[in-house]
C-alpha cells in the first residue's frame, strides 16, 4: 500500500510565524503535490514536484514555498503565516506515467491566530 | 473559464436507496475526468479515471459515466459505508499533472 504521512494532523500558529509543513511518502513516487482545501473552493493546487531540487508554481503559490531534498520528502513553507492561509492542507504523490491518479495523506489542518 | 460544478452539494439517503452524484465541466478538449471519495478527517482516494464520452467504469457498487458535458456517479444499494464526500475533477488544459476539482458532494447514507 502507498502511504503518505504528514508531519501534523492539526497545528495553530500566530500570524508571522515561519511554518513547516513535512510530507514523506514511501512508495519512490517521482511527482508530488500540495494543495489546500477550503469549503466551496474544493482542493487548490499550490506546488508541484516532478523530481528532487524540481518544482513547479500551481495556482495559488503567494506566501508559500516549497522544498525537496530527497526524493521521498516534500516540503511547504509559510514564509509568514496570515489568517487567510488557515485551511487544511494535502499532500499527494504519483508516478509520472499516471499523474493524475494521486494518492493523498491525511492532511494537516493549519489554523493561524 | 475552465470550472467543474458539482451536484447536489449535499445528499442524505437511506440505506439500499439509489442515486447519482453529477459533475459538470466547461474545459476545452477534456482529456480526462477523475473522481476521489475522501472519508471525514482523510486525504482523498483515487477511484476512477474517463477519457471519452460514452466511457463507463464499474467499482463495487458504483459507476462512473462520462458525456461530453458532464459525468454522472451512480450509487447502488448504497450501505453507510458508502458516506463520504465524492469530488469530481478534470485534466487542466495544456497541463500534465494539474487537476481542476470540484467543491465535492456529501453524501450520507443511513441505516
Amino acid at each position: 500500500d502507498v502511504k503518505v504521512t504528514q508531519s501534523s494532523r492539526y497545528l495553530v500558529k500566530r500570524t508571522g510565524e515561519k511554518v513547516f509543513l513535512e510530507c514523506v511518502q514511501d512508495m519512490d513516487h517521482e511527482n508530488m503535490f500540495w494543495y489546500r482545501q477550503d469549503p466551496g473552493l474544493g482542493l487548490r493546487l499550490i506546488y508541484f514536484s516532478y523530481d528532487v531540487k524540481m518544482k513547479e508554481k500551481g495556482d495559488i503559490p503567494e506566501g508559500y514555498s516549497v522544498s525537496r531534498e530527497k526524493k521521498e520528502r516534500f516540503s511547504l513553507i509559510l514564509e509568514s503565516a496570515s489568517t487567510n492561509q488557515t485551511s487544511m492542507y494535502l499532500c499527494a504523490s504519483s508516478i509520472p506515467g499516471s499523474p493524475y491518479e494521486q494518492y493523498f495523506g491525511p492532511g494537516t489542518r493549519l489554523t493561524v491566530t | 473559464e475552465d470550472q467543474v460544478t458539482q451536484s447536489p452539494e449535499a445528499l442524505r439517503l437511506q440505506e439500499g436507496e439509489s442515486s447519482s452524484l453529477n459533475c459538470s465541466y466547461t474545459v476545452s478538449g477534456l482529456r480526462g475526468l477523475f473522481w476521489y471519495r475522501q472519508d471525514p478527517g482523510k486525504g482523498p482516494e483515487f477511484l476512477f479515471t474517463l477519457y471519452s464520452a460514452g466511457e463507463e467504469k464499474e467499482k463495487e457498487r458504483l459507476k462512473a459515466t462520462l458525456t461530453k458535458k458532464e459525468s454522472f456517479l451512480h450509487i447502488t444499494a448504497p450501505k453507510p459505508e458508502a458516506s463520504a464526500t465524492y469530488l469530481c475533477a478534470v485534466q487542466a488544459p495544456g497541463s500534465s499533472y494539474k487537476l481542476i476539482f470540484g467543491s465535492g458532494t456529501r453524501l450520507l447514507v443511513r441505516p
